[in-house]
């Protein structure tokens, strides 16, 4: 099957940094990608979808300015939390998708702000 | 209200026994989808099940749909300890076809 590799997959930072975590499809092209968020023992919750050369479509309730994702080719797309916090505490999960049903999930970048 | 719930929440079983998994939805659908993920990992596609379908079968899954219902099931036949994980339901929605998760359900495999 299809490979999406995430960078780096645990990652702490200061409160009021920013982080950056690549989401990288590494067989094929991905046309379109998405961000989730999850807290311990809950489901997914989609944060935006990103197409290839377009700007992000985002979820309801989810900030902009604090998200940003930038989908600079076919097999990379970036998220980046701006001026952290530790609610922004969570695991991150990157899928990638192709023209078809089926997406492609990374293995989640689990971020702590201290 | 959430599309895709998912009950038991929580399901230990022995080791070799079958475990079943329900999901509900609330929209129309054109497919479901199931997935696994193991603690702290990422998300593992298992099985799509096409509106039109009423079964499914892959290996020792067998996913069952009913649209009438807006509900589908998931077997896992013949637990084995490595199944321990949690499953969700999933079903894709408007353009890119997004998905919306269920709340899912961890399953525990006692050896």
């Amino acid at each position: 099957g299809a490979v999406v590799s995430q960078h780096p997959s645990r990652v702490i930072c200061k409160s009021g940094t920013s982080v950056k975590i690549e989401c990288r499809s590494l067989d094929f092209q991905a046309t379109t990608m998405f961000w989730y968020r999850q807290f311990p023992k809950k489901s997914l919750m989609l944060m935006a979808t990103s197409n290839e050369g377009s700007k992000a479509t985002y979820e309801q309730g989810v900030e902009k300015d604090k998200f940003l994702i930038n989908h600079a080719s076919l097999t990379l797309s970036t998220l980046t939390v701006t001026s952290a916090h530790p609610e922004d505490s969570s695991f991150y999960i990157c899928s990638a998708s192709r023209y078809g049903y089926e997406q492609y999930f990374g293995p989640g970048t689990r971020l702590t702000v201290t | 209200s959430q599309q895709g719930e998912e009950d038991p929440q929580a399901l230990s079983i022995q080791e070799g026994e079958n475990a079943t998994m329900n999901c509900s939805y609330k929209t129309s659908i054109n497919n479901l989808q199931w997935y696994r993920q193991n603690s702290g990992r990422g998300l593992v596609h298992l099985i799509l099940i096409r509106s039109n379908e009423r079964e499914k079968h892959s290996g020792r899954l067998r996913v069952t749909l009913d649209t009438s219902k807006k509900s589908s099931s998931l077997l896992i036949t013949a637990s084995r300890a490595a199944d321990t994980a949690s499953y969700f339901c999933a079903t894709p929605r408007g353009p890119n076809e997004k998905l919306t998760f269920g709340t899912g359900t961890r399953l525990t495999i006692i050896p």
